[in-house]
């Protein structure tokens, strides 16, 4: 147990509809960090927060947005759904900011969401 | 781009023998890389890293060792044991990716008894 926590698990929608998925990070870290993994695709950087507010942004789609509450979770906001974004959504977590040079270890990811769109 | 590639989607191993995980880089600004392993319906969970100054490093049965020169790296597993089965990606950081980690595809690791 990595101590990330996603919800829901797994969800099946509609093209063209919006969902949200949740995460709440480990106890203590203030980074939070979205990544799609896609079939037989690698891990793609969305988004990341710190503190509340945005810090990185990857190859995150105008359709789809994010936030990081106070209490530091964080929500990412997936709208106008195609069949194509179909893809295992992980959360993941740190202490620090990532980007510091050698602290890629200390980056842990929760489960993971699984968005179907049919 | 990929700027990370794991050209093989899968490797199927004796258990016992070696493993051979390699990954391949176009970034030379990338100067950390680190191993990931992923299980079914689990997130990736970090295994091991290299930071460009050195060339091997090692953790109990895993050793990553870098290649500058030609931008590759190998994650040796020895020996290879059946919970080693898993997926496992490759990722760099540098300061051209503002030290946000750059994921290969991942390879799938297939230990067989």
């Amino acid at each position: 147990d990595s101590g990330v926590t996603q919800t829901p698990k797994h969800l099946i929608t509609a093209t063209g509809q919006r969902v949200t998925l949740r995460c709440s990070p480990r106890s203590g870290d203030l980074s939070v960090y979205w990544y799609q993994q896609s079939l037989d695709q690698g891990l793609q950087f969305l988004i990341q927060y710190y503190n509340g507010e945005e810090r990185a942004k990857g190859n995150i789609l105008e359709r789809f947005s994010a936030q990081q509450f106070p209490d530091l979770h964080s929500e990412l906001n997936l709208s106008s759904l195609e069949l194509g974004d179909s893809a295992l959504y992980f959360c993941a977590s740190s202490v620090d900011l990532s980007h510091q040079r050698f602290a890629g270890n200390t980056i842990y990811f929760g489960e993971g969401s699984w968005l179907t769109v049919v | 781009d990929q700027q990370v590639k794991q050209n093989s989607p899968s490797l199927s191993v004796q258990e016992g023998r070696i493993s051979i995980l390699n990954c391949d880089y176009t970034n030379s600004m990338f100067d950390y890389f680190l191993w990931y392993k992923k299980y079914p319906a689990e997130g990736p969970t970090f295994l091991i890293s290299i930071s460009s100054i050195k060339d091997k490093n090692e953790d109990g049965r895993f050793t990553v060792f870098l290649n500058k020169s030609a931008k590759h790296l190998s994650l040796h597993i020895v020996p290879s044991q059946p919970g080693d089965s898993a997926v496992y990606f490759c990722a760099a950081k540098g300061s051209r990716s503002n030290y946000q980690l750059i994921w290969g595809a991942g390879t799938k690791l297939i230990i067989k008894p």
